[in-house]
């Protein structure tokens, strides 16, 4: 089962900022291996927003930022907008079980 | 530009088995690994292996090794992913997606439904 612990919902208004928490443990994010965010609109495919903690592919805009301390990454959305209501979800590496690649719970983003 | 598309939903019975593909376009298909992702209301997100189409290599987790089989045809760009003795609880939407080497899933696919119900 996922791994990493999101919280289930956070919401804003437009222009707010919202802060995503991804946590993990020793064996993962803690151990030093790469926070991947991904952001899923309804009914759409998932799509890359960040990768290696804080890097933005090309097109992603730069209100969405990453960063990570300890055995937990944070995503933040500055300047929240009507299209960034999605799901947000993260995701990481662990040797311990098997595992692999692990992801986080989700987080459902609402916009007021 | 790159896309990942795949197969219909599916309606099986348990114990049966079923068979998803994923057709890659617009990138150089064997130069990318395929990972093969689920989520389920129970357990979320899990990942369920990779295959690389150049050479056919696999890698399983432990928890679906010897229940999954990827395969993959470079002729018709397309991957493949076989899960066998399906429970009720394998019911979920099953993602594939592309990765480079130790990469994040750059490119995903729409989705297939698997439904397992007797």
């Amino acid at each position: 089962q996922s791994v990493l612990t999101q919280p289930p919902s956070v919401s804003g208004a437009p222009g707010q900022r919202v802060t995503l928490s991804c946590t993990g443990s020793r064996s993962n994010i803690g151990a030093g291996y790469v926070v991947n965010w991904y952001q899923r609109l309804p009914g759409s495919a998932p799509k890359l927003l960040i990768y290696d903690y804080s890097k933005r592919p090309s097109g992603v805009p730069d209100r969405f930022s990453g960063s990570r301390s300890g055995a937990s990454a944070s995503l933040d959305i500055a300047g929240l907008q009507v299209e960034d209501e999605a799901e947000y979800f993260c995701q990481s590496y662990d040797t311990s079980l098997g595992r692999f690649y692990i992801f986080g719970t989700g987080t459902k983003v609402t916009v007021l | 530009q790159v896309l990942l598309v795949q197969s219909g939903p599916e309606v099986t019975k348990p114990g049966a088995s079923v068979k998803v593909s994923c057709k890659a376009s617009g990138y150089s298909f064997i130069d990318y690994y395929i990972h093969w992702i689920r989520e389920t209301p129970g357990q979320g997100l899990e990942w369920l292996g990779w295959i690389h189409p150049n050479t056919g290599a696999t890698n399983y987790p432990q928890k679906f090794r010897g229940r999954v089989t990827m395969t993959a045809s470079t002729s018709i760009n397309t991957a493949f992913m076989e899960l066998d003795s399906l429970k009720s609880d394998d019911t979920a939407l099953y993602y594939c997606a592309r990765s480079g080497t130790k990469d994040p899933f750059d490119f995903w696919g729409q989705g297939t439904l698997v439904t397992v119900s007797s």
